[in-house]
């Protein structure tokens, strides 16, 4: 167990929809990262937040969007869903995050699948 | 593209053996890493080596990197059943818009038959 907690594990939708994807990083770890895994495209980085401020992006698309709040939690928006955005969406967690030799910490994981 | 590339795509060993993966990549780094996912679960970090480092060891595990060949490799001794899972490889640059981003590989399958 990682320490960091994602919610939903399973989120079943339909195209066009909009959903939203919970996490809560280790206890103490000011950057969250969110990474999308899908057979075409492996595991991409879409966005890292160090505390409450976004920090870094990368393939995310303008339909998604991300935050992290003052309790450190963050929530990654996916709105006008396509089939294509099926995948594991991954959430990870490190202290601080200022550099990458900060181990990142992955939650478990939310499955998504666009019907 | 900055992500690795890892080689073998799949590996099928007997417990006992040793197994070799390897990672390719194509721009400068500042680190490598090595994690390991289990079917459909959460990627663990595994071991990090930085670039003025040629070779690490933790428990069985044993990473080699070569800059001037810009690849690396992880080598598991004694493999277990257990070592089932995915492995892949992540470079980091750390400079303007990559700080503290990682660039992950597909992967290598290792498959450990007891």
């Amino acid at each position: 167990d990682s320490g960091v907690t994602q919610t939903p594990k399973h989120l079943i939708t339909a195209t066009g929809q909009r959903v939203t994807l919970r996490c809560s990083p280790r206890s103490g770890d000011l950057s969250v990262y969110w990474y999308q895994q899908s057979l075409d495209q492996g595991l991409q980085f879409l966005i890292q937040y160090y505390n409450g401020e976004e920090r870094a992006k990368g393939n995310i698309l303008e339909r998604f969007s991300a935050q992290q709040f003052p309790d450190l939690h963050s929530e990654l928006n996916l709105s006008s869903l396509e089939l294509g955005d099926s995948a594991l969406y991954f959430c990870a967690s490190s202290y601080p995050g200022t550099s990458s030799t900060d181990t990142q910490y992955f939650g478990p994981g939310t499955r998504l699948t666009v019907l | 593209s900055q992500q690795g590339e890892e080689d073998p795509q799949a590996l099928s060993i007997q417990e006992g053996e040793n197994a070799t993966m390897n990672c390719s990549y194509k721009t400068s780094i500042n680190n490598l890493q090595w994690y390991r996912q289990n079917s459909g679960r959460g990627l663990v970090h595994l071991i990090l080596i930085r670039s003025n480092e040629r070779e690490k060891h933790s428990g069985r595990l044993r990473v080699t990197l070569d800059t001037s060949k810009k690849s690396s490799s992880l080598l598991i001794t004694a493999s277990r059943a257990a070592d089932t899972a995915s492995y892949f490889c992540a470079t980091a640059w750390d400079r303007g818009s990559t700080l503290g981003r990682l660039y992950f590989g597909r992967g290598t399958q290792l498959t450990v038959w007891p």
